[in-house]
């Protein structure tokens, strides 16, 4: 498997444009996760889907945020409008949570610039 | 908001030496887990340690979990360069939602 794929690498954008983050999942999890990185906040979770479903969305930060998990294989970010402090590192992260393992697989992120 | 607090928030070693890194954490729990970030990478996951577990060894890494304290410490023997890393606890849920600390970077000499 290809493992957990983020679009695109990086993103430069400026201040007021939407910006949109995708993530595919590796294929029969079930559980789609996205985070957000800084340096002064850490790793932070903002939504949580389990079968396309949000579960808990209490870690958006604002309604500038919304994401979106149309099918299995595909769940969408988007910012609009963008602000400099959303400039961050991204994460998604999928897994299983099958009766002996808990972990989940991280994408490679996508680092967000806003200008 | 994080949930966990790591002990080093950074540490620096010789290689062959070994290298202990403390987590506390404030909610409930069903595992405790361990991941790694290398710089400009996402997470990879080392270890999990079941919350009715104490001790768990994978390879050069031993991880301990006391609920009593609310602690985990994690443990990597004969340290290589290659071992220069950011590491991560997170505290997970039956469901699969994980809280993370803020993490300790590692480096190690070589």
């Amino acid at each position: 498997d290809a493992g957990v794929i983020q679009s695109p690498r990086h993103e430069v954008t400026e201040m007021g444009q939407e910006v949109t983050l995708r993530c595919k999942p590796i294929s029969g999890h079930d559980y789609l996760f996205w985070y957000r990185q800084t340096m002064m906040r850490g790793l932070e979770l903002l939504i949580y889907f389990n079968n396309n479903v949000p579960i808990d969305d209490s870690g958006m930060p604002e309604d500038r945020f919304s994401a979106k998990m149309p099918n299995a294989s595909f769940s969408t970010l988007k910012i609009q409008p963008s602000e400099p402090r959303d400039s961050a590192v991204y994460f998604c992260a999928s897994s299983y949570p099958g009766q002996e393992t808990y972990e989940q697989y991280f994408g490679p992120g996508t680092r967000l610039t806003v200008t | 908001s994080q949930q966990g607090e790591e002990d080093p928030q950074a540490l620096s070693i010789q290689e062959g030496e070994n290298a202990t890194m403390n987590c506390s954490y404030k909610t409930s729990i069903n595992n405790l887990q361990w991941y790694r970030q290398n710089s400009g990478r996402g997470l990879v996951h080392l270890i999990l340690i079941r919350s009715n577990e104490r001790e768990k060894h994978s390879g050069r890494l031993r991880v301990t979990l006391d609920t009593s304290k609310k602690s985990s410490s994690l443990l990597i023997t004969a340290s290589r360069a290659a071992d220069t890393a950011s590491y991560f606890c997170a505290g997970g849920t039956s469901y699969g939602k994980l809280t993370f600390g803020q993490g300790t970077i590692l480096t190690v000499h070589p």
